[in-house]
Parts: structure tokens; C-alpha cells; sequence
């Protein structure tokens, strides 16, 4: 089966610049994941959905992110302004509904100078 | 809160010598435990995981975890490791909600 696809695969932007990432989940699949990787560090979760509906968003900096998936199959993410911290990869992952099944796309660096 | 923690933030080790990576959560409920494995520039691979029974894992490529639930941990190891495991390592607990909380990452260097 295809993959989750991502892209851009990089993009430099220069800070206070808005920036927008896509995924596209694997067919099928109900949930779908944002997560924010900082060098160094673990990915951490930033927005969930479930279909087209929010089900946590609690570490998502709601005043520069924002996230949608219509018809509950692509996503994008959006950060505007960007600041300087938010340089990291942004990796799309998704599942199928109620199964244990994660799959994680390729990610996209952000370098924000 | 749940929350993982990884003791090595970089493992050296050459080729054939013996692996363990250390891992710890809190959370006193039911768990789900994961390893991942990032190679560079290339994203996340389910080395292995853990939802019941056998608390001894197996995975891909020759790894394996051990669930000790009194510790508290989820180790991995690998008897013999290779040039090509040179990798960054990531233990990762399951919420009740469905995402996924990691640790910080091991990065392991293997010299050939």
C-alpha cells in the first residue's frame, strides 16, 4: 500500500513568514497525526483528528498553528507567523480508526532563520 | 502524566558488540510500548511493540524488548550490532487517546 505522502520535503523561510505543510493519510485511514520533531528531541504530538474532527490539539500553539483536514482525508498545517524555535521536522502520521496500525510519512524540515 | 525517558542520549559501540538501550514510563495503567527506529533522513520505522502477554519482543532486524512492568521499563537490545543499526532510537508509550508520547531519542553510532 502507498505511504503517507508529505510535502514539501524542505523549506527555509525567513521568520514572521507564514508556511504551509501537506499530508496525505493512507486511504482508509480514520486518524491522522501532526507531530512537531525538534532536533535533539522526540517527536511530540501537536494535533490529532479523528475524520474530519479535532480530538486533541491541547500542544498545539493556537496563536501561530493551525490545522485542518477537510473531507477527513488531507491535512495541512499552517504557521503564521513562524518565529525562529519552530525549526524542526513536521511529521504526518495516520491510522486506521480503533487498530493499532501508525504509519509515519517522511516529514518536512522547516529551517526558519 | 505519561511521560518516557530514555537514559542514553548517544551509544558508540563497534560492530558485534552487544546492545541494550534504556527506557522507563510513567503510567500505572494498561500500556502499550514501542521502539522506533529513524535511519538518517529517513522516517519513522515500528522496530518492534508491545500491547500483552509475552512480555519478551520481538522485532525486525534482529531486536528484541523486554517488558518489566515492576520497573517500569522497556528495554531494547540486539546481541550483535552492525555498521547499519547506526541509527536514533525511540521509545514511545501509547495514550488512552491514541498518540503517541516519545522519548527523547538514543542515537547509536556503530563503528565498523
Amino acid at each position: 500500500e502507498a505511504g503517507v505522502a508529505q510535502s514539501p520535503r524542505y523549506k527555509i523561510i525567513e521568520k514572521r513568514q507564514s508556511v504551509a505543510f501537506w499530508c496525505n493519510p493512507i486511504s482508509g485511514h480514520a486518524t491522522l497525526y501532526w507531530y512537531q520533531q525538534i532536533l535533539g528531541q522526540g517527536p511530540k504530538l501537536l494535533i490529532q483528528f479523528q475524520n474530519n474532527g479535532v480530538v486533541d490539539d491541547s500542544q498545539l500553539p493556537k496563536d501561530r498553528f493551525s490545522a485542518e483536514r477537510l473531507k477527513g482525508v488531507d491535512s495541512t498545517l499552517k504557521i503564521q507567523p513562524a518565529k525562529l524555535e519552530d525549526s524542526a521536522v513536521y511529521l504526518c502520521a495516520s491510522s486506521p480508526q480503533g487498530i493499532y496500525g501508525y504509519t509515519f510519512g517522511s516529514g518536512t524540515r522547516l529551517t526558519v532563520v | 502524566a505519561q511521560s518516557v525517558s530514555q537514559h542514553n542520549h548517544h551509544v558508540i559501540l563497534s560492530e558485534a558488540a552487544s546492545l541494550e538501550l534504556g527506557c522507563n514510563y510513567s503510567y500505572g495503567g494498561t500500556v502499550n510500548l514501542f521502539w522506533y527506529v529513524q535511519y538518517p533522513g529517513q522516517h519513522l520505522q515500528l522496530l518492534l511493540k508491545y500491547f500483552s502477554g509475552d512480555p519478551l519482543v520481538k522485532g525486525i532486524k534482529g531486536f528484541e524488548a523486554e517488558f518489566i512492568k515492576s520497573k517500569f521499563s522497556f528495554n531494547l537490545r540486539k546481541p550483535s550490532v552492525q555498521w547499519s543499526d547506526t541509527a536514533e532510537y525511540f521509545c514511545a508509550v501509547k495514550s488512552q487517546g491514541g498518540k503517541l508520547i516519545f522519548g527523547q531519542g538514543t542515537e547509536l553510532s556503530v563503528k565498523p
